[in-house]
């Protein structure tokens, strides 16, 4: 069965520190989405991203924040000077369509000291 | 105000029992979402629905557009049913032109045997 897999699993920064996250969508998939979840709260929409562009974010996107799909196959999540309230669990996703179900992947835990 | 909401937050239940997770929601919307979170993180899409009824081996899931509220139904529960059962709605004019989701706060379900 098809899978959104996201590396690495845990990351541990330090403050100020920039952080790749990366995710492989599902292969033949057009929607791609960055999710949150802080700890103890709930999930929490980031961007989404649609033929090679940001389509959507949400206040949590500022300016730190970046998304590329540098060879069309990855999905990068950066984060360019972390904060310790970045810590949390990062989900990417991704849909065939707009109409179909959304894939999650098993997110990364991100930890900021 | 949470434009998703879900009850009860907490639920324990008995191996066998019947169980009902609701979802009521304040906005237009496109399609519902229910999805599982494990212990360990991972998110997977249980059902996506727009209107009726879905049914997925023990999995039940309804949806009433007009009353905005949609139930989860776990027939025959299972300790391995343990995990945070999360509503998620695609909204109809959140910016939500591509797809992202608002996202309820969960419900933590744990099944004793």
């Amino acid at each position: 069965e098809p899978e959104v897999t996201q590396t690495p699993s845990h990351q541990v920064t330090q403050m100020g520190q920039e952080v790749i996250l990366r995710c492989v969508p599902i292969s033949n998939h057009l929607y791609f989405y960055w999710y949150r979840q802080i700890l103890g709260q709930k999930v929490e929409f980031l961007v989404s991203f649609y033929n090679n562009e940001i389509s959507e974010k949400s206040e949590i996107f500022d300016d730190q924040f970046s998304v590329e799909r540098p060879d069309g196959s990855n999905f990068t999540l950066k984060i360019r000077s972390t904060k310790l309230e970045d810590s949390a669990m990062y989900f990417c996703a991704s849909k065939g369509n707009l109409n179909t179900e959304a894939f999650f992947g098993q997110g990364t835990r991100l930890t900021v000291v | 105000k949470n434009e998703v909401e879900q009850s009860p937050q907490n639920l324990t239940a008995q191996e066998g029992e019947f169980i009902t997770i609701n979802c009521s929601y304040s906005v237009g919307i496109s399609a519902l979402h229910w999805l599982q979170q494990h212990p360990g993180g991972g998110i997977v899409s249980l059902f996506m629905l727009s209107s009726g009824k879905k049914k997925h081996g023990r999995l039940i899931a309804t949806i009433n557009i007009q009353e905005k509220h949609s139930s989860l139904h776990i027939t025959a529960s299972h300790p391995r049913d343990s995990a945070v059962y999360i509503c998620a709605v695609r909204a109809l004019n959140y910016g939500g032109s591509q797809g992202n989701l608002i996202f309820g706060k969960g419900t933590k379900l744990s099944v004793k045997p």
